[in-house]
């Protein structure tokens, strides 16, 4: 069991381009989360999807970002025309059920630049 | 909404000695989980040990223990023998129960560092 795979690892991208996180969650999994980590601060909520439905997205900007979780595949953060303080590590956790249940599996996230 | 402190920046301890890490929280539920993950250097969120607030018995793991005042909405994390692989980011962690929302709030964490 490969665990929660995120790639790539590290992202560099130049302000107003596109920038596309990859998580492949845990087998079996079909809930997964997105967090974002600022420097020197502990991981941010950003999403909660499930299989091809978003649950919450509270903590996602109203712009620029965009979260999907398709039937076949992994879930993509998509976060269009990035500017420097979209510049972070990008986290994706993955459940069997209710998280805080079943237990939440984080990957090693995506370090996103932007130069 | 609910709000988590960890007001120790940065705690050093000596190998093999016992360092206790503080958390509080603030919430006005009466059912929810509490947490403590662990990033060392690679980045990898690692869980370190559980709580469920309706459980008054505090949870142990090997090493690590959690001294749990739900009153007092305080939940710190002891970790005895201290070992060099235990130098990492400590964050504390809150989670309502129920369904719906389901996202943690983290603390800004503790830096921890272990001196041979």
């Amino acid at each position: 069991n490969a665990g929660v795979m995120q790639n790539p690892r590290h992202l560099v991208r130049r302000r107003g381009q596109e920038a596309r996180l990859r998580c492949s969650p845990m087998k079996g999994h079909s809930h997964v989360y997105w967090y974002r980590q600022l420097p020197e601060e502990g991981l941010k909520f950003m999403v909660y999807l499930q299989k091809e439905n978003i649950i919450d997205e509270s903590g996602m900007p109203k712009e620029r970002f965009s979260a999907e979780f398709p039937k076949e595949g992994p879930s993509i953060l998509r976060i269009q025309q990035v500017v420097r303080g979209d510049s972070a590590a990008y986290f994706c956790a993955s459940s069997h059920g209710e998280g805080a249940r079943y237990g939440y599996t984080f990957g090693s996230g995506t370090r996103l630049t932007v130069v | 909404a609910q709000t988590v402190t960890q007001s120790q920046p940065e705690m050093s301890v000596q190998e093999a000695e016992t360092v206790t890490l503080s958390c509080t929280y603030d919430t006005s539920e009466s059912d929810y989980y509490l947490f403590w993950y662990k990033q060392p250097p690679s980045r990898q969120m690692i869980l370190v040990i559980r709580q469920e607030a309706y459980k008054q018995q505090n949870a142990t793991e090997n090493r690590f223990s959690v001294n749990f005042q739900k009153a007092a909405k305080s939940f710190s994390l002891k970790i005895s023998d201290s070992q060099l692989g235990d130098a990492a980011m400590y964050f504390c962690a809150y989670k309502n129960s129920g369904g719906g929302a389901d996202g943690l709030t983290f603390g800004k964490g503790t830096h921890l560092i272990i001196q041979p």
